[in-house]
């Protein structure tokens, strides 16, 4: 258990339509990142946020939005689904500064959009 | 444009033996190299991580050598047991970045 809490696990539903993924870091944890896997992909960075502000940005659609609390937990937006937006989605989080990069991943939302 | 890959889709390796998986990248500005095991309907779990002025860093049957004249790191799994069996995913990062560029993954399955 990395400590790194997501949910839902499954999310399904059509296209067209709006969902929100949540992702709460681990305890002490300020960055929060979100990660999508399309089937047999690696993971693809799309944002990151530090202690409630917008640190990265990667490849992330225009029609995808996230945010950071000030309780640190983080949802990620997905509006005007599309069918290749089934993927896995993953969130991680990281200490503060320094370290190895290292970066510990919830155990993801599986998206489907029919 | 993928900075990081890795060639091999799959592995098949005899339970006892040596599991080497291959990364290579492209980008001479990373800082760090992480090497992360992922299990079906789990997130990626971090295995082992070496700075770019190392070459080798060990941990218990893990080992990660990084050729940085060729950019190239391979993780190496000595014995491999049935429990190794997963997805390895080669990331790499640029400090004060810190997202992490992950290669495509290279599936083990190690063979009783």
């Amino acid at each position: 258990d990395s400590g790194v809490t997501q949910t839902p696990k499954h999310l399904i539903t059509a296209t067209g339509q709006r969902v929100t993924l949540r992702c709460s870091p681990r305890s002490g944890d300020l960055s929060v990142y979100w990660y999508q896997q399309s089937l047999d992909q690696g993971l693809q960075f799309l944002i990151q946020y530090y202690n409630g502000e917008e640190r990265a940005k990667g490849n992330i659609l225009e029609r995808f939005s996230a945010q950071q609390f000030p309780d640190l937990h983080s949802e990620l937006n997905l509006s005007s689904l599309e069918l290749g937006d089934s993927a896995l989605y993953f969130c991680a989080s990281s200490v503060p500064r320094g370290g190895s990069g290292e970066q510990f991943f919830g155990p993801g939302t599986r998206l489907t959009v029919l | 444009d993928q900075q990081v890959k890795q060639n091999s889709p799959s592995l098949s390796v005899q339970e006892g033996r040596i599991s080497i998986l291959n990364c290579d990248y492209t980008n001479s500005m990373f800082d760090y190299f992480l090497w992360y095991k992922k299990y079906p309907a789990e997130g990626p779990t971090f295995l082992i991580s070496i700075s770019s002025i190392k070459d080798k860093n060990e941990d218990g049957r893990f080992t990660v050598f990084l050729n940085k004249s060729a950019k190239h790191l391979s993780l190496h799994i000595v014995p491999s047991q049935p429990g190794d069996s997963a997805v390895y995913f080669c990331a790499a990062l640029i400090q004060g970045a810190q997202k992490l560029v992950f290669g495509q993954g290279t599936r083990l399955t190690i063979n009783p």
